[in-house]
């Protein structure tokens, strides 16, 4: 049984540019969050998605956005991208507002 | 609002010594506690959890109180090995998952 998939591992953009991150949940999973993680810091909670729609949201611009598909997949996508934007980008799945998350391995966004 | 905060690291401890790792909370309603792990180049995995006070979470050797009177939940190990080094991170959720900012861990042979 598949845990949580996200791809690419590994992306490389120039400031100014959009990038999308995404993220397939684990098998029975419905809820998907998604966090930001720079280095030698704590995972930070950008925003999570139930039912298509967003229901929380951390403190993070309006540059980043997301979506979830009918079949529970999601995309992170930022725009204008900045320096600061550089880090490692996890998604975690969950069964509704169940404890139970399951987190990808993540996907490690370099700005330069 | 919601947080955590644990104790700075690095920590280096030499194999078989006590480990503990401090971890205060403060949240509104009644959170559920989690301490993960992180090993270099992975996601997040789930170490252990406790959803009320009082509750003792446990796996491989390490454990966890959720204490409300202090709104703490210390992650202890009596013996660490080699194999524990890692990044651990104090977690909480309420209505959605919020992190410390995660101690190293490093033991020596």
């Amino acid at each position: 049984d598949a845990g949580v998939t996200q791809s690419p591992t590994h992306l490389i953009k120039t400031r100014g540019q959009q990038v999308t991150l995404r993220c397939s949940p684990k098998s029975g999973h419905d809820t998907v969050s998604w966090y930001q993680q720079a280095l030698g810091q704590g995972p930070q909670f950008i925003f999570q998605y139930y039912e298509e729609e967003e229901r929380q949201r951390g403190n993070f611009p309006d540059r980043f956005s997301g979506h979830q598909f009918p079949n529970y997949s999601s995309e992170l996508n930022v725009n204008a991208l900045l320096l600061g934007d550089s880090a490692l980008y996890l998604c975690a799945s969950s069964l509704g507002q169940s404890i139970g998350y399951t987190f990808g391995s993540g996907t490690r966004l370099t700005v330069v | 609002g919601n947080s955590v905060t644990q104790m700075e690291g690095p920590v280096t401890l030499s194999e078989e010594a006590f480990l503990t790792i401090n971890c205060t909370y403060t949240a509104t309603g009644y959170p559920s506690l989690f301490w993960y792990v992180q090993y270099p180049g992975e996601g997040l995995q789930l170490l252990l959890k406790a959803t009320k006070a009082d509750d003792k979470g446990s796996n491989k050797g390490f454990e966890a109180t959720y204490r409300k009177e202090t709104t703490s939940f210390h992650l202890e190990k009596g013996s660490v090995q080699v194999s524990d080094s890692a990044v651990y991170f104090c977690a909480l959720s309420v209505w959605d998952m919020r992190f410390g900012a995660g101690t190293r861990l490093t033991v020596k042979p």
